[in-house]
């Protein structure tokens, strides 16, 4: 079974610092890994995805992540954080090798960035 | 149009109450998908469909009846529901065939299902 972890409920960062917010999967395969940040009481919107190809990531809203097989990891990073990406954060893992359809999420990341 | 737009924004129905939650792309996705989300948790796959074809069940209760009248609608109709059934609904959609790159889903915004 598929299935990714993000061992931080929550990740508290001053405006301007970098941020990281963590994931690691566990998949046979070749995992597809997307990031989507939700805003309070509203759906998810897409931040970025790893299909195949580079394992340097770039995203919306300057967000980046890097895909490291050896690790399982997925981590989110932005280089210098705004106080509006405060808001909750999902990784999610999709196994190509058991069909398309199914998108499970890790449990979340509440990110709060300080002024 | 590469929105998926969900209908009503916030719903509040009784335990003998019938409703229906509505979902709406023009993608031209062939793939949709109902999700569920408790506050502070994340979306819990429900069903999915395929080529307007029900193709995953997550074993949801019978008062949750989801139907696909074609390849751009898909309504989740409400039926006894429970206090606890109260969340956030997600619909989504997503290719099924194709540049691999397209194959993220698109969310809508939800609706807020409250049951009193």
């Amino acid at each position: 079974a598929q299935s990714v972890a993000q061992p931080e409920d929550q990740v508290n960062v001053a405006e301007g610092n970098p941020l990281t917010v963590k994931c690691t999967y566990s998949v046979s395969g070749n995992p597809y890994l997307f990031w989507y940040v939700q805003y309070p009481n509203r759906g998810l919107q897409f931040l970025l995805k790893y299909i195949t190809g580079d394992n340097l990531v770039k995203g919306s809203y300057g967000f980046e992540a890097e895909f490291n097989k050896s690790q399982t990891s997925f981590h989110l990073k932005k280089p210098s954080a705004l106080v509006s990406d405060s808001a909750l954060y999902f990784c999610a893992v999709r196994n190509p090798n058991t069909g398309f359809q199914k998108l499970v999420f890790g449990t979340g990341t509440r990110l709060l960035v300080s002024p | 149009d590469t929105e998926v737009t969900q209908t009503p924004k916030h719903l509040v129905m009784g335990m003998t109450n019938k409703k229906s939650l509505k979902c709406e792309q023009h993608m031209g996705h062939r793939a949709m998908y109902w999700y569920k989300q408790k506050a502070k948790k994340p979306p819990e796959l429900m069903f999915v469909y395929s080529y307007e074809k029900l193709s995953i069940n997550e074993s949801v209760p019978s008062r949750f009846s989801p139907e696909c009248p074609n390849s751009s609608l898909l309504n989740l109709h409400l039926h006894a529901l429970q206090p606890e059934d109260s969340a956030l609904y997600l619909c989504a959609s997503s290719q099924i065939t194709g540049n691999r790159d397209n194959y993220g889903y698109t969310f809508g915004s939800g609706t807020r299902l409250t049951v009193v």
